[in-house]
């Protein structure tokens, strides 16, 4: 059973556009929730993270939304660039096994220019 | 300063051969994680190494991969009687602290087995 479900499996997005990440999780107990950024043929690397105690988090062009009664967060990108265009991975993990991230399946985004 | 690396990067191997994935953690991390990805999936967490400890090795699917870390650097997956489904890219990450919630796991570029 998947831990952490993630859509859209893929999204296409104009230059300057917002993208917009979901993801959403069934276990409560996790209290830790990382966004990573996967290039093609590299491994992933964190971009932003948050933790259940705040409801948002902005990292530059980069905003985590998070609805703990509703067990979803999103990962929000403003002023999408090409540069942008990569594979995310939302993460969840729970503090009794807090090494373990149960990943999404990712979202493949393409910036258009 | 040098990332995680991993080698070979990519490894092809006949069905039921024998495999070792080398993964070189960056220089004075505590921590060692193995994830195995799936083709268009998100990685999955195979075992986790404190230092030489194996601390955590519940996402090894079968008895046939094994992993270890015996001087708290380097790590080596080895998987025994390979199977097509072993197909995937196996991911190494490190982190520096040990263990400590909300450290960065930095990752390495993965070695893609392809099991023929």
């Amino acid at each position: 059973q998947q831990q952490v479900k993630q859509s859209p499996q893929s999204l296409i997005v104009q230059k300057g556009g917002i993208s917009i990440i979901n993801c959403a999780y069934e276990n409560t107990a996790f209290d830790y929730f990382p966004w990573y950024q996967q290039f093609p043929g590299k491994g992933p690397a964190l971009l932003i993270a948050i933790r259940p105690d705040v409801s948002e988090k902005k990292e530059g062009r980069f905003t985590i939304s998070f609805n703990k009664s509703a067990k979803q967060f999103s990962l929000h990108i403003m002023d999408s660039q090409p540069g942008d265009s990569a594979t995310y991975f939302c993460a969840a993990s729970p503090p009794y096994n807090f090494n373990k991230f149960y990943f999404g399946s990712g979202t493949k985004l393409n910036v258009k220019p | 300063g040098a990332g995680v690396s991993q080698s070979p990067r990519y490894k092809v191997a006949k069905r039921g051969q024998d495999v070792a994935l080398r993964c070189d953690p960056i220089s004075g991390h505590v921590s060692l994680f193995w994830y195995q990805q799936a083709l268009g999936q998100g990685p999955e967490f195979l075992t986790y190494f404190q230092n030489e400890a194996q601390l955590d090795k519940s996402g090894l699917p079968s008895d046939r991969f094994f992993a270890e870390r015996p001087e708290g650097s380097v790590s080596t997956l080895k998987i025994q009687r390979t199977q097509q489904e072993d197909s995937a890219v196996y991911l190494c990450a490190s982190s520096p602290q040990r263990g400590e919630r909300g450290d960065t796991q930095y990752f390495g570029p993965g070695t893609r087995l392809t099991v023929l």
